[in-house]
């Protein structure tokens, strides 16, 4: 099946600090990837969708400059959370979709857990 | 406005049992019907997905049935095992390339 790679699967950093999570679609070509959150307990939140070569599409609440994505090439996409706080510690994941349009199956990277001491 | 809600949150089930999950969404523009599995500590994975031109599908142990009508969808698991212990997602989608999911149900198989 399709492997998407999530890099780091974990990191810890002081606040303030920014930190950047890649996400990598290892067997396909993904023309569009996804950035969700999930707290503990919870289901995951669709933070912002990615597509190559264009700028991405922010969900309602979700602080774009706190939040930068970047989707460089069709197969990576990175989450920067910019001057990180202890409230952004969370479980980070990504997805990607093989095609664009319509309903089609989403691959899910393995999340990167977020602590900010 | 929910547009999908998933029953029940939780689920504690004996080894070999059925395991019943289900999903009412709103959105008749929903179009693919996937359940996703989740361990802790991971991302979640496609477990079985329908489209709305059939009313049941079955991989393996996993079936998934659909009613159209009442805007409904299910997953069963027959002879649950104690690895099937996860957390379960409904997550139609429908019209553009988002996920809407459920809450989650947190499935136990007790051995």
């Amino acid at each position: 099946g399709a492997v998407v790679s999530q890099h780091p699967s974990w990191v810890i950093c002081k606040s303030g600090t920014s930190v950047k999570i890649e996400c990598r679609s290892l067997d396909f070509q993904a023309t569009t990837m996804f950035w969700y959150r999930q707290f503990p307990k919870q289901s995951l939140m669709l933070m912002a969708t990615s597509n190559e070569g264009s700028k991405a599409t922010y969900e309602q609440g979700v602080e774009k400059d706190k939040f930068l994505i970047n989707h460089a090439s069709l197969t990576l996409s990175t989450l920067t959370v910019t001057s990180a706080h202890p409230e952004d510690s969370s479980f980070y994941i990504c997805s990607a979709t093989r095609r664009t349009g319509g309903s089609q199956p989403q691959h899910f990277g393995d999340g990167t857990r977020l602590s900010i001491l | 406005q929910q547009q999908v809600k998933q029953s029940p949150q939780s689920l504690i089930v004996q080894k070999g049992g059925i395991s019943i999950i289900n999903c009412a969404y709103e959105n008749t523009a929903f179009d693919y019907f996937p359940w996703y599995q989740q361990f802790p500590g991971k991302g979640p994975a496609l477990l079985i997905a329908i489209r709305p031109d059939v009313s049941e599908k079955k991989e393996g142990r996993f079936t998934i049935s659909f009613n159209k009508s009442a805007k409904q969808f299910s997953l069963h698991i027959m002879d649950s095992q104690p690895g099937d212990s996860a957390t379960y997602f409904c997550a139609p989608q429908g019209g553009s390339e988002k996920l809407v999911f459920g809450k989650g149900t947190k499935l136990t198989v007790n051995p």
